[in-house]
C-alpha cells in the first residue's frame, strides 16, 4: 500500500495564480483531513471530510481556499488567487478510527 | 475552545540523557491525547496514544488531568530519536485533531 498520495510534491507559482493540490486517501478510510504546516503556527487543520462530506471547514483561512471530495478516493484543495503568505507545506491525512495517516505533503511556494 | 501548547520549539539533549517534551492542553470535555512524530524524510506518524498507556520506542506519556499536561518522556535518549514531535488532542469520539506547534528534538552524539 502506497499510503496517502499527494500531488504535486512541490509547487512554485506566482501570486495571483490558481493552485490545486490533490490527495488520494488510503482505500477504505472514511475520513480525510487537510492541514497546513508553517514554522510559526505548526500544523493547522484546514478542513476535514467524513464519508466525502465536509464536516468542519472552520480552519479554512478565507474564501480564497476551497476543498472538495467528489468521491472516496480523491480530494482537492484549491487556492485562488494565491498569495505569498500561502507558502507552506500542505498535508493530507486519512483515517478509519483514531489514527491518522499522513501523506508526504506538498510544499507550496508563492512568489 | 481547545488548545495544545508545546512551549519548546527546539530541544537538544545528549545521547543517553533523559528527555522530556512538554505538552499542555486546554479542553472543556474529556480529551484524547496523542503524540505524533516526523523523522527526517519520513511522514508524520502516530507515536503513542494516552489511552493505550504503552511504551513505544522507549517513550511514555502520562495524562495528568490536574495539570492538563501530557508530557513525553524517555529515560535515555538515542540519536535516532532526533525528530519533530507534535502533541495532539481530539474530543472523545471525534475524528479531528488539534496539534501543538511542535518541538524539534536533537540528540547530540
Amino acid at each position: 500500500d502506497a499510503g496517502v498520495i499527494q500531488s504535486p510534491r512541490h509547487e512554485v507559482t506566482e501570486m495571483g495564480q490558481e493552485v490545486t493540490l490533490r490527495c488520494k486517501p488510503i482505500s477504505g478510510h472514511n475520513s480525510l483531513f487537510w492541514y497546513r504546516q508553517t514554522m510559526m503556527r505548526g500544523l493547522e487543520l484546514l478542513i476535514y471530510f467524513n464519508n466525502n462530506v465536509p464536516i468542519d471547514d472552520s480552519g479554512m483561512p478565507e474564501d480564497r481556499f476551497s476543498a472538495k471530495m467528489p468521491n472516496a478516493s480523491f480530494s482537492t484543495l484549491k487556492i485562488q488567487p494565491s498569495e505569498p503568505r500561502d507558502s507552506a507545506v500542505y498535508f493530507c491525512a486519512s483515517s478509519y478510527g483514531y489514527e491518522q495517516y499522513f501523506g508526504p505533503g506538498t510544499r507550496l511556494t508563492v512568489t | 475552545a481547545q488548545r495544545v501548547t508545546q512551549p519548546e520549539k527546539l530541544l537538544s539533549v545528549f545521547k543517553g540523557a533523559p528527555v522530556e517534551l512538554k505538552c499542555n492542553y486546554s479542553y472543556s470535555g474529556s480529551p484524547e491525547l496523542f503524540w505524533y512524530v516526523q523523522y527526517s524524510r519520513q511522514r508524520l506518524q502516530l507515536l503513542l496514544r494516552h489511552i493505550s498507556r504503552e511504551s513505544i520506542k522507549g517513550f511514555t506519556a502520562d495524562l495528568n488531568k490536574g495539570e492538563t499536561s501530557f508530557h513525553l518522556k524517555k529515560p535515555f535518549a538515542q540519536e535516532e530519536d532526533s525528530a519533530m514531535y507534535y502533541c495532539a488532542l481530539s474530543g472523545t469520539g471525534a475524528n479531528n485533531l488539534f496539534f501543538g506547534t511542535g518541538t524539534r528534538l536533537t540528540v547530540i552524539p
